[in-house]
């Protein structure tokens, strides 16, 4: 177990929907990072958070938005789901000193199921 | 422009055996770190290993290792004698420096799928 902790485990929706995802970062961790992957696809770096403001940005669509909240928990909005953003969605946690030792440990994911 | 590669899609090893999985970056910055994650098929993505690029030696948790060789820029990581539950995906992944000051991004390879015969 990471420490790390994301909720729903699954989710299935219909096109056009909106979904949350919630990912609740380890103890005295600061950061947090989502991620999608794909079908067989490797990890790609959506969005991250550092102590309630973005710190960095990947290959996040607008229909995509995501906040984290004073007690650092963090929540990604989905909207206007397309078939194509069915997938497994990490959060991702660190305590992001500054120093390149600075590990992410993986929530169990949140799989995105868009009929 | 920083990058990770893993060329190997796939892998076989025989229970018991060493296997070696190739990773290469690619970085500008002189203080990373490079990490190996083990995906099983229930999905989790977990920690396995970590070596910082200022480490003189070898990083090792267990059966783990991580064959680091910086003028190579190579980062493989050894599993020594393999067990079935090893077979999963295990992506190699870097942390540096992100494009503003203060910032940091990691960035993942493609992966590897290694199978554990018995």
């Amino acid at each position: 177990d990471s420490g790390v902790t994301q909720t729903p485990k699954h989710l299935i929706t219909a096109t056009g929907q909106r979904v949350t995802l919630r990912c609740s970062p380890r103890s005295g961790d600061l950061s947090v990072y989502w991620y999608q992957q794909s079908l067989d696809q490797g990890l790609q770096f959506l969005i991250q958070y550092y102590n309630g403001e973005e710190r960095a940005k990947g290959n996040i669509l607008e229909r995509f938005s995501a906040q984290q909240f004073p007690d650092l928990h963090s929540e990604l909005n989905l909207s206007s789901l397309e078939l194509g953003d069915s997938a497994l969605y990490f959060c991702a946690s660190s305590v992001d000193t500054g120093s390149s030792t600075d590990t992410q440990y993986f929530g169990p994911g949140t799989r995105l199921t868009v009929l | 422009a920083q990058k990770i590669t893993q060329t190997q899609p796939g892998m076989f090893v025989q229970e018991k055996e060493a296997v070696t999985l190739d990773c290469t970056y690619d970085t500008s910055d002189p203080s990373y770190g490079l990490f190996w994650y083990k995906q099983p098929s229930s999905g989790e993505m977990i920690f396995l290993i970590y070596q910082g690029s200022y480490d003189q030696q070898n990083a090792t948790e267990g059966r783990y290792s991580l064959n680091f060789q910086k003028a190579r820029k190579s980062a493989n990581l050894v599993i020594s004698a393999s067990q079935l539950g090893d077979s999963a995906m295990y992506f190699c992944a870097m942390r540096d420096r992100g494009p503003t000051s203060g910032t940091y991004k990691y960035i993942f390879g493609t992966g590897t799928r290694l199978k554990v015969l018995a």
